[in-house]
């Protein structure tokens, strides 16, 4: 069954420092794979995705994600976080192809201490 | 300018009660969806429309009823409503089907409490 996982339910960084999420997926093929964002009382806000080829996918807002197969990851980092970037953080996996069936992970909550 | 806008934001009713919400995008996009997200914070779709025709329909309870009067409208109208249809619905639009050129833009989510 096609699903993700996302470890982390919160975690809390000081501004300035780097960040990772982690996000690992089940999928039995080549998985189309994204990063949202949801600030609070917003909607999701895409940051990335991955389809194929370059397996380090820049995104918007400073974020980069990595697709590594052989650990089914698809990990979201940042190299200095703001107090801004605080939000909840969603992997999701399309399994239809890229017909826009999105699976997504229970999400990361961020906190970013000043 | 809100680009997918849903009304209400909160909405607050007895178990039994029949309830609608509604969903517009000024963007021109083709495809409209609406996603459960539930209290563990799962995101699931439950229908997408494009271009008024339904082509996703995951395994919703029928109580639950998409409506598309046109092209920038998704309503979402759910009949006797029970506790476990507390959650925050969120409509989304994206241009075409595939997510490999289409972004999908959300609205700001639309809290259904049941009592």
């Amino acid at each position: 069954a096609q699903s993700v996982t996302q470890p982390d339910i919160h975690i809390t960084v000081s501004e300035g420092a780097s960040l990772e999420l982690r996000c690992n997926y089940s999928y039995g093929a080549t998985p189309y794979l994204f990063w949202y964002v949801q600030s609070p009382g917003q909607g999701l806000q895409l940051l990335l995705k991955y389809f194929s080829g370059d397996t380090l996918v820049q995104g918007i807002k400073g974020f980069e994600a990595e697709f590594k197969r052989s650990q089914s990851s698809f990990n979201l980092r940042k190299p200095s976080v703001h107090w801004s970037d605080a939000a909840e953080y969603f992997c999701a996996l399309d399994p239809s192809g890229g017909y826009n069936k999105l699976i997504f992970g229970a999400g990361t909550r961020l906190a970013v201490h000043p | 300018d809100t680009a997918v806008s849903q009304t209400p934001k909160y909405l607050v009713t007895q178990m039994g009660n029949d309830k609608s919400i509604k969903c517009e995008q000024n963007l021109g996009h083709d495809t409209m969806y609406w996603y459960k997200q539930d209290s563990k914070k799962f995101l699931k779709i439950m229908f997408s429309y494009n271009n008024k025709e339904l082509i996703i329909n995951e395994t919703v309870p029928n109580r639950f009823s998409p409506k598309s009067p046109d092209k920038a409208h998704l309503n979402l109208h759910i009949n006797s409503l029970e506790l476990g249809d507390s959650a925050v619905y969120f409509c989304a639009s994206s241009q075409g089907v595939s997510l490999s050129t289409d972004t999908q833009y959300f609205g700001p989510g639309t809290r259904l409490t049941v009592l």
